[in-house]
């Protein structure tokens, strides 16, 4: 399965910065999905992007994917308090639905 | 998206014990996944649990360890054998929605085990 893998960081910003977080890939994917983890709860689904998609928007987040680099970014725009958490890129393959996911970034938004 | 409801959320137990962990959704869905996160790490895929079949295990993963029932399209349970220390992580299920290929995978809220 493909391998997602995020640059390790361990963000730390002031609340109303903008926060960019990369993730890389080996292998060739059908889509990539970003996740925010709070304090070892849940994963809550952000956005899903297409392999033949090369950005996508939702609210303050924006997505990128260059497939020639086999790379993703996430950026949130205007960060609050409330976005402190880990936050995870993970890999679909074709065919299935079986994801791979990244290691991770953690952000910590300050006050 | 789907409502994912996991059963416990939390357990501590003894070495060599067994714990089963339920995953109810609340509409019908195809595709059911089991992951394990251990300790400050990313999440790792146990296997896909398959309706009326048995599970598809990833490497380094087997049934007589992590059995999995499906009995139906809303429901799903993993069962942690004979449990050690090395066993303690969050298990979280998630569904894959739509009918596509590009299908979102939504998670559950995940049960966080302790093995003493």
């Amino acid at each position: 399965s493909q391998q997602g893998e995020e640059d390790p960081q361990a963000l730390s910003i002031q609340e109303g910065e903008n926060a960019t977080m990369n993730c890389s890939y080996k292998t060739s994917i059908n889509n990539l999905q970003w996740y925010r983890q709070n304090s070892g709860r849940g994963l809550v689904h952000l956005i899903l992007i297409r392999s033949n998609e090369r950005e996508k928007h939702s609210g303050r987040l924006r997505v990128t994917l260059d497939t020639s680099k086999k790379s993703s970014s996430l950026l949130i725009t205007a960060s609050r308090a409330a976005d402190t958490a880990s936050y995870f890129c993970a890999t679909g393959g074709y065919g299935n639905n079986r994801l791979a996911f990244g290691k991770g970034n953690q952000v910590v938004v300050i006050p | 998206s789907a409502v994912i409801s996991q059963k416990p959320s939390r357990d501590i137990c003894q070495r060599g014990t067994s714990l089963t962990i339920q995953c109810q959704v609340d509409s019908q869905v195809t595709m059911m996944f089991w992951y394990r996160q251990q300790p400050g790490q990313s999440l790792t895929l146990i296997a896909t649990a398959n309706q009326g079949s048995e599970a598809t295990y990833e490497s380094g993963f087997v049934i007589d360890k992590f059995p999995i029932s499906r009995p139906n399209l809303t429901f799903s349970t993993l069962t942690v054998s004979n449990m050690s220390p090395e066993d303690s992580s969050i298990y979280l299920c998630s569904v894959a929605t739509g009918g596509s290929s590009y299908n979102e995978q939504f998670f559950g809220p995940g049960t966080r085990l302790t093995v003493l």
